[in-house]
């Protein structure tokens, strides 16, 4: 079965940057899209952009270019986004969501809280 | 971007009533419309996909309909585990956007 394990929350200082993970399973990485989607928290959700592990094409939600780097190791069947120059408005939920056009596969999420 | 407004933001409703909730796009987006039910600490799950199309596993008390602009999700007989948060979102254009959500709470 399908299942996309995200890595565990982060506690990051302002300024910084964090990588965080989503490992798949259950089907052929290379084949889908690879999408993340920001969750703030009693807010509504954000789609970010995704990621194409068969070739590393991406794209992005122009509202998060220069914040999110999305990448994807096809030797672990492993997406990740970084996301820099953190201030208080990144701390959210981030989801990974095996695409295209709509997400019958989530990962379970991690927390980014961005704290001094 | 294409805006997805939701309506009601909030909907009281007793256990066993039906219900309708309503996701209204800025622009048409013909029928690449889906529907999400969100539990608290919980992802996303889809519900139809497509605007009316089924999905497999989801209980048959979910249905929805609408093309264009104008989308609806129906609830035949609310159950108690269907006390959540429901968001639409669509699939016509770059960027993906979702609605601000409708709360589904017990009156």
């Amino acid at each position: 079965q399908v299942q996309l394990q995200q890595s565990g929350a982060e506690l990051v200082k302002p300024g910084s940057s964090v990588k965080i993970s989503c490992k798949a399973s259950g089907y052929t990485f290379t084949s889908y899209d690879m999408h993340w989607i920001k969750q703030q928290p009693g807010n509504g959700l954000e789609w970010i952009g995704w990621i194409y592990p068969g070739n590393g094409n991406t794209k992005y939600n122009q509202k998060f270019n220069g914040k999110a780097t999305l990448t994807a190791d096809k030797s672990s069947s492993t997406a990740y986004m970084q996301l820099s120059s953190l201030t208080s408005e990144d701390s959210a939920v981030y989801f990974c969501a095996r695409g295209g056009t709509y997400y019958p596969y989530w990962g379970q999420g991690v927390m980014v809280t961005v704290s001094s | 971007d294409i805006m997805l407004t939701q309506s009601p933001a909030t909907l009281s409703v007793t256990p066993g009533e039906s219900i309708s909730l309503s996701c209204r796009a800025s622009q048409s987006i013909s029928t690449n419309l889906h529907w999400y039910q969100q539990k608290p600490n919980e992802s996303p799950r889809v519900l139809i996909k497509y605007a009316s199309q089924t999905i497999s596993g989801i209980p048959s008390r979910f249905s929805g309909s609408g093309s264009g602009t104008d989308f609806t999700l129906n609830i035949n007989r609310v159950e108690p585990e269907d006390f959540s948060v429901y968001y639409c979102q669509q699939s016509n254009s770059w960027p993906l956007t979702f609605g601000s959500g409708t709360k589904l709470e017990i009156k």
